[in-house]
């Protein structure tokens, strides 16, 4: 079964910083199936790139994923005070259809 | 606009079955791809299992297997997620999630709505 590792585990930036998080794989995937979500404290995970660099509906491009094979990244170029959120890392596969990474936690510092 | 929206909390005892409904409202419910994750107190997320309601068959993490069911019913557009023989560490949050079906079963794999979480704490 793929596993997803997500590195940091938690990552400390101010509001108008540069947050790089990192999505690795145990073995490649197809890209087209790499998800990011946030998900805020008591609230459901909300979609925020699919395909591995596309952005939903109403995500704004300060969002950007990029990646393939085993190593993937979400890219927040400049933190807001809402961004402060907990990011998974998801793919579909046929084996083992969903499966998430373990989250990156991003904090005010 | 698709709204998932899951019943309420339910507090049960080791060893009870727990059944928790999701009805989707907006879009195409047959060609809807539904799945239920599960995440503990301070954990992250965990596929439980899905079902496409157009061809009714569910598919189960290996985890699970043997201790859930979920089934659909299309005349109300709602999925139900019943886990059985509960334990302690079944203590969760289960949201269910929407991804989309085309043709034979395909999806997009990705979840684009969820409903809003139901807290099932397992309690003696």
């Amino acid at each position: 079964e793929i596993v997803l590792t997500q590195s940091p585990g938690t990552l400390s930036l101010s509001p108008g910083d540069r947050a790089t998080l990192s999505c690795r794989a145990s073995q490649s995937i197809s890209s087209t199936y790499l998800a990011w979500y946030q998900q805020k404290p008591g609230q459901a995970p909300r979609l925020l790139i699919y395909g591995a660099s596309s952005r939903a509906t109403g995500i704004p491009d300060r969002f950007s994923g990029s990646g393939s094979g085993t190593d993937f990244t979400l890219t927040i170029s400049r933190l807001e005070p809402g961004d402060f959120a907990v990011y998974y890392c998801q793919q579909f596969g046929n084996s083992s259809p969903y499966i998430f990474g373990q989250g990156t936690k991003l904090e005010i510092k | 606009q698709v709204q998932l929206v899951q019943s309420g909390a339910e507090v049960k005892k080791p060893g009870s079955s727990v059944k928790v409904s999701c009805k989707a409202s907006g879009g195409t419910f047959n060609s809807f791809a539904i799945s239920w994750m599960r995440q503990a107190p301070g954990q992250g997320l965990e596929w439980v299992g899905g079902i496409i309601p157009k061809f009714v068959t569910a598919n189960y993490a290996q985890k699970f297997k043997g201790r859930v069911t979920i089934t659909a019913d299309n005349s109300t557009n709602t999925v139900y997620m019943e886990l059985r023989s509960l334990r302690y560490e079944d203590t969760a949050v289960y949201y269910c999630a929407k991804d989309d079906s085309w043709g034979d079963g395909y999806v997009n794999g990705r979840f684009d709505s969820w409903g809003q979480g139901t807290l099932v704490p397992v309690s003696s």
